[in-house]
């Protein structure tokens, strides 16, 4: 079993639909929980990360963590085409950081 | 500020063929990370570089060998090349370990490897 699962998608939605992403992890010893972002032919980049069960805004994007339930999701608002991307859930614990295997998304204007 | 870059992009080799390929980290960041990324299996962790050191390691096979110079950058080998290697490599740098959500990995753009 991966320590980190995500549904693997691909997802394709309408422009301002909310898109919704979701990944499980194993070890409940993660810390930390991060989000990235991957356009086509180029390199993941952190949309933004968080370590406590909750919420936490940026703008459209909304990372989730249920601690209790090991799951972890991004929520985007408002989406738009510039939003189509491959994303990818990364958790951090004792010094490893382990992904998930990328949910790619595409918005149609 | 330059970006990390990754060469060569794209490359072809065939089966039992060896390819090193090269990461320039960003200026003044000391640990260079390796990835393999594939539909199957994502982003998987190869090794990281620091002050010339590996520090980290990944499930990979002896195959699979880097190293890193006095000016970080870094270079990747993979040798006997197999079908199942044909993957995108991409490079990571840090100012520091990157296993510390403090020390924010940037991405290179990958090198597109396809094994005949």
């Amino acid at each position: 079993q991966k320590e980190v699962e995500q549904d693997p998608g691909p997802l394709s939605v309408p422009e301002g639909a909310i898109v919704s992403l979701n990944c499980t992890y194993s070890n409940s010893a993660f810390q930390y929980f991060m989000w990235y972002r991957q356009y086509s032919r180029k390199g993941p980049e952190l949309l933004m990360y968080t370590y406590s069960s909750g919420n936490k805004e940026d703008g459209r994007f909304t990372a989730q963590v249920d601690k209790s339930s090991k799951y972890i999701s991004l929520f985007i608002r408002d989406s738009q085409p510039s939003d189509s991307a491959t994303y990818l859930c990364a958790i951090l614990s004792d010094y490893k950081l382990s992904f998930g295997a990328g949910t790619t998304v595409t918005v149609r204007a | 500020k330059a970006g990390v870059t990754q060469t060569p992009r794209y490359l072809i080799k065939t089966r039992g063929q060896q390819v090193t390929l090269s990461c320039s980290p960003i200026s003044g960041h000391r640990s260079v990370s390796w990835y393999q990324q594939t539909p199957g299996q994502g982003l998987q962790f190869l090794f990281e570089y620091f002050s010339e050191t590996q520090r980290n390691k990944g499930n990979f096979p002896g195959r699979f060998s880097g190293r890193q110079f006095s000016n970080s950058r870094s270079e990747m080998n993979v040798s006997t090349l197999e079908l199942g290697d044909s993957a995108l490599y991409l490079c990571a740098s840090s100012l520091g370990l990157r296993d510390w959500v403090g020390n924010e990995q940037f991405f290179g753009p990958g090198t597109r490897l396809t094994v005949l």
